[in-house]
């Protein structure tokens, strides 16, 4: 079974800082995704950026970074220059290849301060 | 393009009801999971439907169950509802079938179910 952990409740930046969320996860597969998904209090799922396991290459989407470590079983987050709509619920996610099933960790909320 | 619709937005009923959740998919998308958040916690999945087959299933009880219909609509029924149950309740729709390496899912707003 995978599992994925979210240790952080809640974090704090300031607006324009750089902020890092942190993830790990446990499975057995070699090939798999994993997501970082928001959600803002409008409580819509928003997809933020994924990983290929197989990709050695760290995603990369805007101001959205991951830092991808297989061996450590790592998925961190970095948001850029930080901004107040970034304000909302961070979740990581897992999903094999077996079925499309998302497994979530219990999220940190993030609070941009002006 | 729409994307995942569901309805309705809120719904309120008392222990023992059942209820009927409904979800409509973006357009093109054959793949529909359903998912239950309890407050304060992430998304659990509950069912996966594909071409209106049931291809995986959460750790719910029987009391859950769920279909897929011909233009890929879903919906949730939850029976004898208990206190437990309230949550938000996601749909999420893909265009890949299950297994696929290009599996993005897109959710809805959700259903907030709410049990007195």
């Amino acid at each position: 079974a995978q599992t994925v952990t979210q240790s952080q409740p809640e974090m704090s930046v300031q607006e324009a800082e750089t902020v890092t969320l942190s993830c790990t996860y446990d499975t057995s597969e070699n090939n798999y995704y994993l997501f970082w998904y928001k959600q803002p209090p409008s409580r819509q799922m928003i997809l933020v950026i994924r990983q290929e396991a197989y990709k050695q290459q760290n995603a990369t989407e805007n101001r959205f970074s991951v830092n991808f470590q297989k061996a450590a079983k790592s998925f961190s987050l970095k948001i850029s220059d930080s901004q107040l709509g970034d304000t909302a619920m961070y979740f990581c996610a897992f999903t094999g290849l077996a079925n499309s099933k998302l497994t979530f960790g219990k999220g940190i909320t993030l609070s941009v301060r002006p | 393009d729409a994307g995942v619709t569901q309805s309705p937005t809120h719904l309120i009923k008392t222990r023992g009801q059942q209820v009927t959740l409904r979800c409509s998919p973006i357009s093109g998308h054959k793949s529909v999971s359903w998912y239950q958040q309890v407050l304060g916690q992430g998304p659990q999945f509950i069912f996966q439907y594909y071409e209106k087959e049931e291809r995986g299933r959460g750790n719910f009880p029987d009391r859950f169950s769920a279909r897929q219909f011909p233009n890929y609509s879903s919906e949730l029924n939850v029976n004898a509802l208990l206190l437990g149950d309230s949550a938000l309740y996601l749909c999420a729709s893909s265009y890949s079938p299950p297994g696929s390496w290009h599996q993005p899912q897109h959710f809805g707003d959700g259903t907030r179910l709410s049990i007195l």
